[in-house]
């Protein structure tokens, strides 16, 4: 149980193209789902917080223009990475949570996807 | 601000040996904390999780220790297999009160078991 699916999990595209990514909870429903960005042998950063039905939260420094996040239905949430650049490729994220209450105080843990591997040229 | 540590950047054991990985944290409203385990190019895998109201969790072979005072936390391995290589990310959150289930992400260990 518990399996998150992202895709694509490799993107390779030119300077100045918007590329969106999905994050689908498979078998569980996710109210919240959140988005990471990790740069090689560094820590993961989570850059927004992605709620059904509203606004995503961002993190402090991360461009909410640049990186539109829709979470239209409890089980997928997508980034688009808006005009990118070189500087935006990076290996992006995604994980969801169970829904409240389900996991004892606390709430489930986090399930991740595969990650997409974002180069820009 | 580095909220969640991890000190040691590698670590290496032989198969059937323990594996001890630590983190530290600086935030004292965390109450939940969590190891996730990730081989290149996939994401983390959810392992083991402790709340602040224990100082013990135990999964076969997994044992997550919670130091409260001392702001600490180690997972240990026993017995340690070839398998279990990785890079191990420890996660904390405040969740209980904050509820928003953000996780802050230390720096990661290479773990290397050596058959």
């Amino acid at each position: 149980g518990a399996v998150v699916s992202q895709h694509p999990s490799w993107v390779i595209c030119k300077s100045g193209t918007s590329v969106k990514i999905e994050c689908r909870s498979l078998d569980f429903q996710a109210t919240t789902m959140f988005w990471y960005r990790q740069f090689p042998k560094q820590s993961l950063m989570l850059m927004a917080t992605s709620n059904e039905g509203s606004k995503a939260t961002y993190e402090q420094g991360v461009e909410k223009d640049k990186f539109l996040i829709n979470h239209a239905s409890l089980t997928l949430s997508t980034l688009t990475v808006t005009s990118a650049h070189p500087e935006d490729s990076s290996f992006y994220i995604c994980s969801a949570r169970g829904l409240p209450g389900t996991g004892g105080l606390f709430g489930q843990p986090q399930h991740f996807g595969d990650g997409t591997r974002l180069s820009i040229l | 601000d580095q909220q969640v540590k991890q000190n040691s950047p590698s670590l290496s054991v032989q198969e059937g040996r323990i594996s001890i990985l630590n983190c530290d944290y600086t935030n004292s409203m965390f109450d939940y904390f969590l190891w996730y385990k990730k081989y290149p190019a996939e994401g983390p895998t959810f392992l083991i999780s402790i709340s602040s109201i224990k100082d013990k969790n135990e999964d076969g072979r997994f044992t997550v220790f919670l130091n409260k005072s001392a702001k600490h936390l180690s997972l240990h391995i026993v017995p340690s297999q070839p398998g279990d290589s990785a890079v191990y990310f420890c996660a904390a959150s405040d969740d209980g009160s904050s509820n928003t289930g953000k996780l802050i992400f230390g720096q990661g260990t290479t773990l290397q078991v050596k058959p």
